[in-house]
């Protein structure tokens, strides 16, 4: 069990340009949740699937955002037209199926200049 | 929609003594979870401890320990013995098999 892994930990882009994070869950885990934290805040929900299945979305996840997990294992999360407003911690997390206890990763902090 | 409260940004206490963190929450559901997670500075979140909203016995792991009062929708932890190594931030959590709800944190700091 080597725990969640995210990459890159560290991301500065321009605004106006694309960025993409990865997330590799605990092998196993069949439901990887992806959350925003901004600084001084708790973690906020983005989006959530179960196997290759995006379950759900937040209200936060505007049509700039993406998530991907296409064959239920490793997950990306786009972001196009980057906006100052974007920078924060993306943290991914999962799950055993049936299981309530999310794992963290050590998350992606993205800053846009 | 389920929300969370820690009413307490900051707290402080000497090493080796005693401290309780508040956290309330709100939600119609009957059947949950409730967690608390340790965020220590630049690095992941942890979970500390994790409590079953059918039980009533309050969950202890080790040092930690909660105090769940379902009727209240209160859950605090209470962290005993403190050491340096637990100053963090520590965000109460409400979920179970859903997305996690979280609360602001608190931000725990131990005294030498």
């Amino acid at each position: 069990d080597t725990g969640v892994s995210q990459d890159p930990r560290h991301k500065i882009t321009k605004r106006g340009q694309n960025v993409t994070f990865r997330c590799d869950p605990i092998s196993e885990h069949n439901r990887l949740y992806w959350y925003r934290q901004t600084l001084g805040q708790g973690p906020e929900f983005l989006t959530y699937f179960q196997n290759e299945a995006q379950l759900e979305k937040s209200r936060l996840l505007s049509d700039r955002f993406s998530a991907e997990r296409p064959k239920g294992s490793f997950s990306t999360l786009e972001i196009q037209r980057t906006e100052q407003g974007d920078s924060a911690m993306y943290l991914c997390a999962s799950s055993w199926p049936g299981v309530d206890t999310q794992y963290f990763g050590p998350g992606t902090r993205l800053t846009v200049l | 929609a389920q929300t969370v409260t820690q009413s307490q940004p900051e707290m402080s206490v000497q090493e080796a003594e005693t401290v309780t963190l508040s956290c309330t929450y709100d939600t119609s559901e009957s059947d949950y979870y409730l967690f608390w997670y340790k965020q220590p500075p630049s690095r992941q979140m942890i979970l500390v401890i994790r409590q079953e909203a059918y039980k009533q016995q309050n969950a202890t792991e080790n040092r930690f320990s909660v105090n769940f009062q379902k009727a209240a929708k209160s859950f605090s932890l209470k962290i005993s013995d403190s050491q340096l190594g637990d100053a963090a931030m520590y965000f109460c959590a409400y979920g179970g098999n859903t997305p996690l709800v979280f609360g602001k944190g608190t931000r725990l700091s131990v005294i030498a």
